[in-house]
Parts: structure tokens; C-alpha cells; sequence
């Protein structure tokens, strides 16, 4: 049968705080990593990606931090806005190379407090 | 503009119906899939198709039905066998030889049992 359902991990921060939203992903053989946001009613949006042959990436407010070592990814978001509350999904491409299919995290949800 | 449309946004189910959730892109992509989401939850794969007349099940196809005739569109059917199909559905696509590995969601289709 399927599984009882988790709640979400959650972040609440002040706005003007930055972020840091981590996710650990369990493929060493990965080789693309991909950050999502998901609005409430709404598909989840690209926001950031990074290949495995980097250890960091920025783009406008957002940067990703990626650990092979220890299989871990981050995503930082600068002075936080209302309008980044949002629940965000990291991916891996699993098997890398060839493999197309994602491998979605649980998600974590964010919440800034005006 | 190139995207991905869902319809309908909102979709009503009795008992022992069938019911087809439409998806349709127009960004040329190869691979197309189907994963639903529960509150709280993250995304669980369904079907995928690869290149058109071909699919694989996901993670919880049972209950499901696809097809893939055209490389545009990529319908999925809810059948009476799926017992709890109660859910927040959402389509992407992806190209995937081209070494771009992420994801272009649709809006989604919120699917409710009455």
C-alpha cells in the first residue's frame, strides 16, 4: 500500500535574511543537479542548476553549493523576499550520463515573515 | 511562446469513472512524463515516455493509463482501478539527448474524487 504521508521539512525566516536550503542526494554517480520552486497551486519552476564537475553556481540572488563528498547540495537564497515562500525541490539525474529520468527530494518549505 | 499546457486545472471524478487529464507541449522535447503529488509530499513518477509509441511505468502505475502517439502530447488516464486517485497531477518535459537534464513542468491538474 502507499506510504503514510511525511510532512515537509520546513524553514521560516525574516525577510531581508538570507536562506539556506539543503538537500542530500543519494547517487554518486549523479552528475547534474537541479533546483525547483513550487508555488502553492502551481508547477514547479527551474531555478538553478550545477553539474557535478562544479562546486558552485550563482545566479540573481540564488546560489548552489554542491559537496560530492559528502553528497550534499545547498541552495542559498540572498535577502529573502515574501515572494520566495514556496516549497523547493532539489533533483538528480540519477545514473547520469545517459539516464534522463530525475530523482526528486521530499522538498522543504520555506516561509518569510514580512 | 514554447510550454507545456495541462488541462483541465480542475477536475471532478465519481466513483468508478475513467478520467483523461491532457498534456500538451510545444517545445520539441523528447521525453515526456507524468507524476502526481500529494499534499505535503513530493513528486511520484507514473509513466514516461521517451520517444513517441514507447512508455515505461514509474513508480505508481498502477491504476494509470498513457499513451504517447504524438510527440506533443502525452494524455494520461486516471482508470476506477486507481482507488485513491485524489491528487495534484503535473506533466513535464524534457530534452534530454540534448545534455540538458531538467525539467519544464505544466501547471498541473487537480484531480478530486466526489
Amino acid at each position: 500500500g502507499e506510504s503514510v504521508g511525511l510532512h515537509l521539512p520546513t524553514l521560516s525566516v525574516q525577510e531581508g535574511d538570507n536562506s539556506i536550503i539543503n538537500c542530500a542526494y543519494s547517487n554518486s554517480a549523479s552528475d547534474y543537479f537541479i533546483w525547483y520552486k513550487q508555488e502553492s497551486g502551481k508547477g514547479p519552476q527551474f531555478i538553478i542548476d550545477i553539474r557535478s564537475n562544479m562546486d558552485k553556481r550563482q545566479g540573481q540572488r540564488v546560489t548552489v553549493l554542491l559537496n560530492k563528498t559528502v553528497k550534499h547540495l545547498s541552495l542559498q537564497i540572498a535577502a529573502t523576499q515574501p515572494g520566495d515562500s514556496a516549497v523547493y525541490f532539489c533533483a538528480e539525474n540519477g545514473s547520469g550520463g545517459s539516464n534522463y529520468k530525475l530523482t526528486f527530494g521530499k522538498g522543504t518549505l520555506l516561509t518569510v515573515n514580512p | 511562446d514554447g510550454g507545456i499546457t495541462q488541462s483541465p486545472k480542475y477536475l471532478f471524478r465519481k466513483e468508478g469513472q475513467n478520467v483523461t487529464l491532457s498534456c500538451e507541449q510545444n517545445l520539441n522535447h523528447d521525453a515526456m512524463y507524468w507524476y502526481r503529488q500529494d499534499p505535503g509530499q513530493g513528486l511520484r513518477l507514473i509513466y514516461y515516455s521517451q520517444i513517441v509509441n514507447d512508455f515505461q511505468k514509474g513508480d505508481i502505475a498502477e491504476g494509470y493509463s498513457v499513451s504517447r502517439e504524438k510527440k506533443e502530447s502525452f494524455p494520461l488516464t486516471v482508470t476506477s482501478a486507481q482507488k485513491n486517485p485524489t491528487a495534484f497531477y503535473l506533466c513535464a518535459s524534457s530534452t534530454p539527448g540534448t545534455g540538458v537534464y531538467g525539467y519544464t513542468f505544466g501547471s498541473g491538474t487537480r484531480l478530486t474524487v466526489v
